[in-house]
């Protein structure tokens, strides 16, 4: 079975800095997708951004971009200037080409410092 | 275009009373999931419909927990009787196409509803 691993339960940032939060995962499979998602407190999760993994090129969506290293099972998300309203719990995911559940893992609290 | 919807946001009962969730799409949304999110971990799928199919419930307990989406629209989650480690945020989500669309079919995840067992 697929496993993902955040090991950063919580980073803190300065605003206007850069953070990077950490996601390894366990897979078999050679074609999946990775994705990033932000839940803030009391809020509803969103999609912050996703990687395909027959996609060598790292996704990037304004401030966000990932770092993808398939062969070291490694997804890291660097946020860049980063802002108040980026604090949250952010979770990495992973779903197979199948296109069955997502597996997430357990999460990484990110605190705005001002 | 408006999002999930869930209904109640909290919830505390008493353990062994019964208790039911509402969840309402985004709308022509084929793929509608419930997640079940235990403080300090991830959210965990219990149930995913393609209309008003049962595709995946493989993690959901049976004797307690169900689930129904009558007409491929709006669902219903039900815990009866309940225990305390039933305490967490169940999420319900939305995807426009059949899961097996990829990464192009994004999950759009509602507020959640908040049960405390007590």
């Amino acid at each position: 079975a697929q496993t993902v691993t955040q090991s950063q339960p919580e980073m803190s940032v300065q605003e206007a800095e850069t953070v990077t939060l950490s996601c390894t995962y366990d897979t078999s499979e050679s074609d999946y997708y990775l994705f990033w998602y932000k839940q803030p407190p009391s809020r509803q999760m969103i999609l912050v951004i996703r990687q395909e993994a027959y996609k060598q090129q790292n996704a990037t969506e304004n401030r966000f971009s990932v770092n993808f290293q398939k062969a070291a099972k490694s997804f890291s998300l660097k946020i860049s200037d980063s802002q108040l309203g980026d604090a949250a719990m952010y979770f990495c995911a992973y779903k197979d080409e199948y296109g069955n559940k997502l597996v997430f893992g357990a999460g990484t609290i990110l605190r705005v410092k001002s | 275009e408006a999002g999930v919807a869930q209904s109640p946001r909290y919830k505390i009962i008493e353990k062994r009373q019964s208790v039911a969730f509402w969840c309402n799409p985004i709308s022509g949304h084929a793929t509608l999931y419930w997640y079940q999110q235990i403080l300090g971990q991830g959210p965990k799928l219990l149930i995913q419909f393609q209309n008003n199919g049962v595709v995946d419930d493989s993690q959901l307990p049976k004797d307690r927990f169900s689930a129904e989406r009558l007409k491929g629209v709006d669902s219903t989650l039900k815990i009866q009787p309940a225990k305390l480690e039933d305490s967490a945020v169940y999420l319900c989500a939305s995807s426009l196409v059949r899961a097996s669309g990829g990464a192009r079919d994004t999950q759009y995840f509602g507020p959640g509803t908040r049960l405390t067992v007590l």
